[in-house]
């Protein structure tokens, strides 16, 4: 079983739409949690940061981190077609050597006009 | 300037060849960091340097050979790779301490292995 599961989609939503990903996680030491976006032949871009449990909101953008369920959620809202990429959760505990962070595999989103 | 540069942007090498990726970036971040990614994978961590020295090697085969020549510069040696090297190298570039996270990615270089 893979540390940190990210369903592979792809999640076709049509422009406007609320944009919902997750991410489960095994491990109970991780403690920041961060979203990153990429496209086709591009390196990821961070998206979101947060640290332990709460909600985080930027913009049309809100991270959720449920640490007692070891259950992450990034929702994008009123979607545009430039929302279509591969979008990677990832984390790490408090002391990670290097600070490596452990990814899930990628959700591709499609949001179509 | 928050970019981080990678050359080349397309590298097709044979078997036998010895090439290097570049990378560089003038964001003043002292941790820089190779990936290698698979298609429709996540990147892989392959070596970390924080303040010019090696701190983390993922046990990676020694076909590969980092170097990190000043605070701005990031190149990774290649020698008598196997087609299954073939793949999109990430480099990355942080602060260190509680910035850490915040991984600033170039674009790659995609590497074809014949």
């Amino acid at each position: 079983q893979k540390e940190v599961e990210q369903d592979p989609g792809p999640l076709s939503v049509p422009e406007g739409a609320i944009v919902s990903l997750n991410c489960t996680y095994s491990n109970s030491a991780f403690q920041y949690f961060m979203w990153y976006r990429q496209y086709s032949r591009k390196g990821p871009e961070l998206l979101m940061y947060t640290y332990s449990s709460g909600n985080k909101e930027d913009g049309r953008f809100t991270a959720q981190v449920d640490k007692s369920s070891k259950y992450i959620s990034l929702f994008i809202r009123d979607s545009q077609p430039s929302d279509s990429a591969t979008y990677l959760c990832a984390m790490r505990p408090e002391k990670a050597a290097g600070n490596k962070l452990t990814f899930g595999g990628g959700t591709r989103v499609l949001v179509k006009p | 300037d928050t970019e981080v540069t990678q050359t080349p942007k397309h590298l097709v090498m044979g078997m036998t060849n010895k090439k290097s990726l570049k990378c560089e970036q003038h964001m003043g971040h002292r941790a820089m960091y190779w990936y290698k990614q698979k298609a429709k994978k996540p990147p892989e961590l392959m070596f970390v340097y924080s303040y010019e020295k090696l701190s983390i090697n993922e046990s990676v085969p020694s076909r590969f050979s980092p170097e990190c020549p000043n605070s701005s510069l990031l190149n990774l040696h290649l020698h008598a790779l196997q087609p299954e090297d073939s793949a999109l190298y990430l480099c990355a570039s942080s602060q260190v301490g509680t910035k850490a996270d915040e991984q600033y990615f170039g674009p790659g270089t995609r590497l074809t292995v014949t």
